[in-house]
């Protein structure tokens, strides 16, 4: 069974603050992992994807995947108010098809 | 502007009128899918494609079909819809077999009374 599991949260940050989002996943065999945001009610926007051991930085996003952990994590630095959202994370297995998990919701505090 | 377009935006229906929800991309993507998002059960793949006449089930295909006879759209059709089929759907596109992620449409929320 393809699982990727998330902590639903909410997580609570404060501005300015580092937020540190976790996904772990059950296929070995997965091949790319991304990261999306979602407002309410919106559709989920593409922030990251990584497929390589190691970090990944672009602007205040850094993606961090560990394979033999079958770890991902999303880390937001400098956080905004407008960083508050569901982040989604999601894996791309072997056969093509991508598994999101359920969501985190973040909410940074003012 | 690159996008994927889905139409309606929003749908109330009553039970066993069929529909058809429209999705259209204009970035010359062979990967298209269908996803419906629920409260608590997060995005779950209806119906996916590969390229044109290349359709495959995603995890929750029941009551469902698709079909991709061009490469830009990909229309999902409720033939007999049913009150467990309201929940918001989106519409996805991606080159490389999804390697560097999926672009979504703005999605459709659909209601069946």
């Amino acid at each position: 069974q393809k699982e990727v599991e998330q902590n639903s949260g909410p997580l609570s940050v404060p501005e300015g603050a580092i937020a540190s989002l976790n996904c772990t996943y059950s296929d070995r065999g997965s091949q790319s992992f991304f990261w999306y945001r979602q407002y309410s009610g919106k559709s989920p926007e593409l922030i990251m994807f990584i497929y390589s051991n190691g970090d990944k930085e672009d602007g205040r996003f850094t993606a961090q995947l560990n394979k033999a952990s079958q770890y991902v994590s999303l880390l937001i630095r400098d956080s905004q108010p407008s960083d508050s959202a569901t982040y989604l994370c999601a894996v791309l297995h072997r056969d093509d098809k991508i598994i999101f998990g359920k969501g985190t919701r973040l909410h940074i505090l003012p | 502007e690159a996008q994927v377009t889905q139409n309606p935006r929003y749908l109330i229906t009553v039970t066993g009128k069929k529909l058809t929800v429209t999705c259209s991309q204009n970035m010359n993507h062979e990967y298209m899918s269908w996803y419906r998002q629920d409260p608590g059960l997060g995005l779950r793949q209806i119906y996916y494609s590969m390229n044109v006449e290349v359709t495959d089930k995603g995890d929750v295909p029941e009551g469902y079909k698709v079909s991709r006879k061009e490469k830009r759209n990909f229309p999902l059709i409720l033939e007999s819809p049913s009150p467990n089929q309201t929940s918001l759907y989106f519409c996805a596109s991606s080159s490389t077999g999804g390697f560097f992620g999926y672009t979504f449409g703005s999605g459709t929320r659909l209601t069946v009374v």
